[in-house]
């Protein structure tokens, strides 16, 4: 089946630095990808649409220069979470949308990233 | 605007009892709706969606327009059913299309 995959896993920074996490979709290719973000015990929360060769389309109230896609292929997106800081601490999960088999979204492990 | 509603945080049932997952939701749209499942440690999965009509591990969801639900159901609960359950509406907006996420509700069923 499909597969998503995130790295990495987890990652605990200095405030201030910037951090990179990378999404791959590894048995199909997706021209679209999404980045989420989930809060404890909350639902995920589309952060931006990632679309390959293209720029990214963020939804309301989503910083995009703190927040930086990039889709260069159809297999890689990548989140850059640019200064950081403890606020941004959370679980970033991406997803990937096989549009010519099973038109699904398949969903990555998720990056706990914390910011101290 | 498009919402989905879970109403229920917390589901607790005992092993071969029914369980029905409440969703909700509202969108001017055509629905497209989804139900995703994560179990404990595991990253979120596709349960079923409601244009296929498809029966997944016993889980069963039919589109209601009228009531504008999207409720699942299992007649009679396993313990490896317990997880995290997302209801899910595929809104079309600027062109592309995404997912709006419930809350999510937690079951679990007890032996």
């Amino acid at each position: 089946g499909a597969v998503v995959s995130q790295h990495p896993s987890w990652v605990i920074c200095k405030s201030g630095t910037s951090v990179k996490i990378e999404c791959r979709s590894l048995d199909f290719q997706a021209t679209t990808m999404f980045w989420y973000r989930q809060f404890p015990k909350q639902s995920l929360m589309l952060m931006a649409t990632s679309n390959e060769g293209s720029k990214a389309t963020y939804e309301q109230g989503v910083e995009k220069d703190k927040f930086l896609i990039n889709h260069a292929s159809l297999t890689l997106s990548t989140l850059t979470v640019t200064s950081a800081h403890p606020e941004d601490s959370s679980f970033y999960i991406c997803s990937a949308r096989d549009f010519l088999f099973t038109d699904t979204q398949y969903f990555g492990p998720g990056t706990r990233l914390t910011v101290l | 605007a498009q919402r989905v509603t879970q109403p229920e945080k917390l589901l607790s049932v005992f092993k071969g009892a029914p369980v029905e997952l409440k969703c909700n939701y509202s969108y001017s749209g055509s629905p497209e709706l989804f139900w995703y499942v994560q179990y404990s440690r595991q990253r979120l999965q596709l349960l079923l969606r409601h244009i296929s009509r498809e029966s997944i591990k016993g889980f069963t969801a039919d589109l209601n327009k009228g009531e504008t639900s999207f409720h699942l159901k299992k007649p009679f609960a396993q313990e490896e059913d317990s997880a995290m359950y997302y209801c899910a509406l595929s809104v079309n907006q600027g062109g592309s299309e995404k997912l709006v996420f419930g809350k999510g509700t937690k079951l679990t069923v007890n032996p």
